[in-house]
């Protein structure tokens, strides 16, 4: 119950695309979602984040879309350009206890 | 804003000796850290929750008295591999939560360790 499951696993989009990646979820007490963006070598960096009063937040061209009935949510990058070329990890908590991660979907922007 | 940073950014040391990696909170208080560990391609481990001022609670499966985990202050924990072996060689990440605002977790740049 605890899961949280991504997918794609990798994904490959052409530079200017859109980029979705989606997650879902069973514990329905998670109430805080945030997604993280990962370079190689480096720590991941918070990038957007949701709580579930909200259908969807935008930040730049990076959105999240929530659907509270069906357990999902997802990252949608508008005009993907090959610097977006990361590993993004969805992730999901109850209350204020540790994140449950997603497994990782590796994005390749082809320029 | 938000920084956490860790040092080293990567260590090598020699089979059966210790290393600290340190874990800061530049412009924020964390009094929750986490240290976690990364294989290659895949997702992050959560080792322990260290908690400013008492013990880390570790996960099921990690040896507490090999990852000594210090959270003294609100800006800063340590982790200290003991004897280690080529086996713990991995990426090290440490993440601090903000007391303020949402309770957001911010990740460290993270400490690559290699035991010969």
């Amino acid at each position: 119950q605890q899961q949280v499951k991504q997918s794609p696993q990798s994904l490959i989009v052409q530079k200017g695309g859109i980029s979705i990646i989606n997650c879902a979820y069973e514990n329905t007490a998670f109430d805080y979602f945030p997604w993280y963006q990962q370079f190689p070598g480096k720590g991941p960096a918070l990038l957007i984040a949701i709580r579930p009063d909200v259908s969807e937040k935008k930040e730049g061209r990076f959105t999240i879309s929530f659907n509270k009935s069906a357990k999902q949510f997802s990252l949608h990058i508008m005009d993907s350009q090959p610097g977006d070329s990361a590993t993004y990890f969805c992730a999901a908590r109850p209350g204020y206890s540790t994140l449950t991660f997603g497994k990782g979907t590796m994005l390749l922007v082809s320029p | 804003g938000a920084v956490v940073s860790q040092h080293p950014s990567w260590v090598i040391c020699k089979s059966g000796t210790s290393v600290k990696i340190e874990c800061r909170s530049l412009d924020f208080q964390a009094t929750t850290m986490f240290w976690y560990r990364q294989f290659p391609k895949q997702s992050l481990m959560l080792m322990a929750t260290s908690n400013e001022g008492s013990k880390a609670t570790y996960e099921q499966g990690v040896e507490k008295d090999k990852f000594l985990i210090n959270h003294a202050s609100l800006t800063l924990s340590t982790l200290t591999v003991t004897s280690a072996h080529p086996e713990d060689s991995s990426f090290y990440i440490c993440s601090a939560r903000d007391n303020g605002g949402g309770y957001e977790q911010y990740f460290g740049p993270g400490t690559r360790l290699t035991v010969t």
